[in-house]
């Protein structure tokens, strides 16, 4: 079963332009990461923000989490054309003891030049 | 640092066949996991490996699907006999230790393709 749900399920904008991509998830979780797969390729980690942390940054990204909420944010600013590329949120498990990293749907994102 | 290695990249066959997949984690990780996406969708966990002892399998079709991790480093995914559905990207991944709860290193996949 996929724990996360990201929305939108596709998102095309221009360079420079940000983007913004949205993550809801239903149990408890330890964290949430984001990464990123361009086509035909393997998962990338991007970022990951713990239950406790409320937003982080790195680089472009900037990551919120609300767990009151179950949600979390992805914002990519200053887009470029290598950002094109499927975005997925993951949440660890924080009860039972395998910490099972359960992905969404994704979210496809294209920057055009 | 090597990444994970997976073999083949891709594969054809034809229902009812057999297949298998290899992976190679990221020397020193003692958790693997094997992911299958279909197309479209988000990876689903297939089995998880803690050495060579495993953590999950639930979502493992167990009438079809084994894998084994022998010796607590490579892993091998099999699926006899494949079914139309079983067409999608298998992606192994692996991370330091079950307690970790980290980043996963993902392979580059293995696309499988039934006709």
């Amino acid at each position: 079963s996929q724990q996360g749900e990201e929305d939108p399920q596709a998102l095309s904008i221009q360079e420079g332009e940000n983007a913004t991509m949205n993550c809801s998830y239903k149990t408890s979780i330890n964290n949430l990461q984001w990464y990123r797969q361009n086509s035909g390729r393997g998962l990338v980690h991007l970022i990951l923000i713990r239950s406790n942390e409320r937003e982080k940054h790195s680089g472009r990204l900037r990551v919120t989490l609300d767990t009151s909420k179950k949600s979390s944010s992805l914002l990519i600013t200053a887009s470029r054309a290598a950002d094109t590329a499927s975005y997925f949120c993951a949440t660890r498990d924080s009860g039972g003891s395998n910490y099972k990293l359960t992905f969404g749907k994704g979210t496809l994102l294209t920057v055009n030049p | 640092e090597a990444g994970v290695a997976q073999s083949p990249r891709y594969k054809i066959i034809e229902k009812r066949q057999s297949v298998a997949f290899w992976c190679n984690p990221i020397s020193g990780h003692a958790t693997l996991y094997w992911y299958q996406q279909i197309l479209g969708q988000g990876p689903k966990l297939l089995i998880q490996f803690q050495n060579n002892g495993v953590v999950d399998d639930s979502q493992l079709p167990k009438d079809r699907f084994s894998a084994e991790r022998l010796k607590g480093v490579d892993s091998t995914l099999k699926i006899q006999p494949a079914k139309l559905e079983d067409s999608a990207v298998y992606l192994c991944a692996s991370s330091l230790y079950l307690q970790n709860t980290g980043e996963l290193f993902f392979g580059e996949g293995s696309r499988l393709t039934v006709l």
